[in-house]
């Protein structure tokens, strides 16, 4: 198993670019959800999906969008980049068959840089 | 709203001391989750444990323990005879159950605490 994987690695963009972070898992994990993390601040939750088709907004949802086709990819699009979105972003599965939440896999990461 | 804290930014120990991140955290659900997981240098984290608010019992893998007080809302780390390998960003996490609604495995995340152990 590949796990949970991410591209790219390393992104710079300039502000108003917009682009696609790819996420895939091959765990069959029902859960996908994507996090920001930036210095001092832990990991906060963008946007999270409970299967394909379903998709809600978490902590920090503006400027970014999602889509859920498959069960195994969770894409996650920034429309018009902005410095502030300079973070590394992760993305993460789990399973959901009960109601205690499973721990979540999280991919490698991807460094975004907007200048 | 939940909330977690880790009011240790950095850490620094020398090889085979023993060291405890704090973790505090605040809820109004009365079944929640905690969590822990590492963050090595090389970025991806990795998880260590998941704790039910129903389970005081304090848990023992190795040389990690964790130390579960609801009466304080803590969760404290404890890694003993810690080595260079331990070196990472270390997070406490809290979860509602996944009871519908908006509450699925959404996670909040403390600040981290950097761990350095030096050789």
């Amino acid at each position: 198993n590949a796990g949970v994987t991410q591209t790219p690695k390393f992104q710079v963009l300039k502000t108003g670019q917009s682009m696609t972070l790819q996420c895939a898992q091959d765990m069959n994990h029902e859960y996908m959800s994507w996090y920001r993390q930036d210095p001092g601040m832990g990991l906060r939750l963008i946007h999270y999906s409970v299967g394909a088709g379903i998709t809600d907004q978490g902590e920090v949802p503006n400027g970014y969008n999602v889509s859920r086709s498959t069960t195994e990819d969770f894409p996650l699009r920034l429309l018009s980049a902005a410095p502030s979105q300079t973070s590394v972003y992760f993305c993460a599965s789990s399973y959901l068959r009960t109601e205690t939440p499973y721990e979540q896999y999280f991919g490698p990461g991807t460094r975004l840089t907007v200048t | 709203a939940q909330k977690v804290t880790q009011a240790q930014t950095e850490i620094s120990v020398v090889e085979k001391e023993d060291v405890t991140l704090d973790c505090v955290y605040e809820t109004r659900d009365t079944t929640y989750y905690l969590f822990w997981y590492k963050q090595p240098p090389s970025g991806e984290l990795v998880f260590l444990i998941r704790r039910n608010s129903f389970d005081e019992q304090n848990e023992i893998s190795g040389r990690y323990s964790w130390n579960f007080q609801k009466s304080t809302s803590s969760f404290n780390f404890t890694i003993t005879a810690s080595q260079v390998v331990d070196s990472a960003v270390y997070f406490c996490a809290l979860s509602g159950p996944n009871a519908g609604g908006t509450s699925y495995g959404k996670l909040t995340f403390g600040q981290g605490t950097i761990l350095t152990v030096h050789p």
